[in-house]
């Protein structure tokens, strides 16, 4: 079945370590994106990307880096410079040029700093 | 300024009753879509139903249909016959298509609680 992956499901990371977030589609989906997600809150975006070698920063990339050098897999690197990065971590994609479909999500990756 | 506005946190609806959950929005561009999500506790986000802002009638899936009112730009989720199942949060979002390259504000979400 087609989908998204995330992994890992959950991750620990230790002051002043750099971590990366693995995000798989295989649903052929052009367009990916990293939201974050804080208890009781709605998702912000980190970045997106529409097409391979291509990403945008989205409204809070700063901490954030990301690559997109396949179709398949985008993966987000939380860096030192984030200085909060305590939260629930969604991948989502979607197909081009078919503006009613909602994204796809992924399960999530729960990031915790010990 | 909040682009998406959920001013219910938390909700709760009696088990076979239906519910609303309000959601306003605010945007100047003339194209968009709107959206409703699930997210159950295990965190995963499901699309539920989708409303574009030229669609002239209300969107319906299942048991879910979206109260559309574009003068007053609020689109409330009604889910009838309500399941246990239902439980969860529902986030509502939108996506601009000329000022936002196509992605998808949300808002801070409904929780929902569904009684038996």
């Amino acid at each position: 079945d087609g989908g998204i992956t995330q992994s890992p499901k959950y991750l620990f990371r230790k002051e002043g370590q750099n971590v990366t977030l693995s995000c798989e589609q295989n649903l052929n989906h052009d367009a990916m994106y990293w939201y974050r997600q804080d208890p009781g809150q709605g998702l912000r975006l980190i970045y997106y990307s529409q097409i391979v070698n291509d990403f945008q920063k989205g409204d809070i990339a700063e901490g954030y880096s990301v690559s997109r050098e396949k179709k398949e897999s985008f993966p987000l690197t939380v860096t030192s410079a984030q200085k909060n990065p305590t939260a629930f971590y969604l991948c989502a994609s979607s197909p081009p040029g078919t503006e009613n479909y909602g994204y796809t999500f992924g399960s999530g990756t729960r990031l915790t700093v010990v | 300024a909040q682009k998406i506005t959920q001013t219910q946190p938390g909700m709760f609806v009696q088990e076979k009753e239906a519910v609303t959950l309000d959601c306003t929005y605010d945007t100047s561009d003339p194209s968009y879509g709107l959206f409703w999500y699930k997210q159950p506790s295990s965190g995963e986000m499901i699309f539920l139903i989708y409303q574009g802002s030229y669609d002239q009638q209300n969107a319906t899936e299942g048991r879910y249909s979206l109260n559309f009112q574009k003068a007053r730009k609020s689109a409330n989720l009604v889910i009838s016959a309500s399941q246990l199942g239902d439980s969860a949060m529902y986030f509502c979002a939108m996506r601009e298509d000329n000022t936002n390259a196509g992605k998808s504000t949300f808002g801070d979400g409904t929780t929902l609680t569904v009684k038996p």
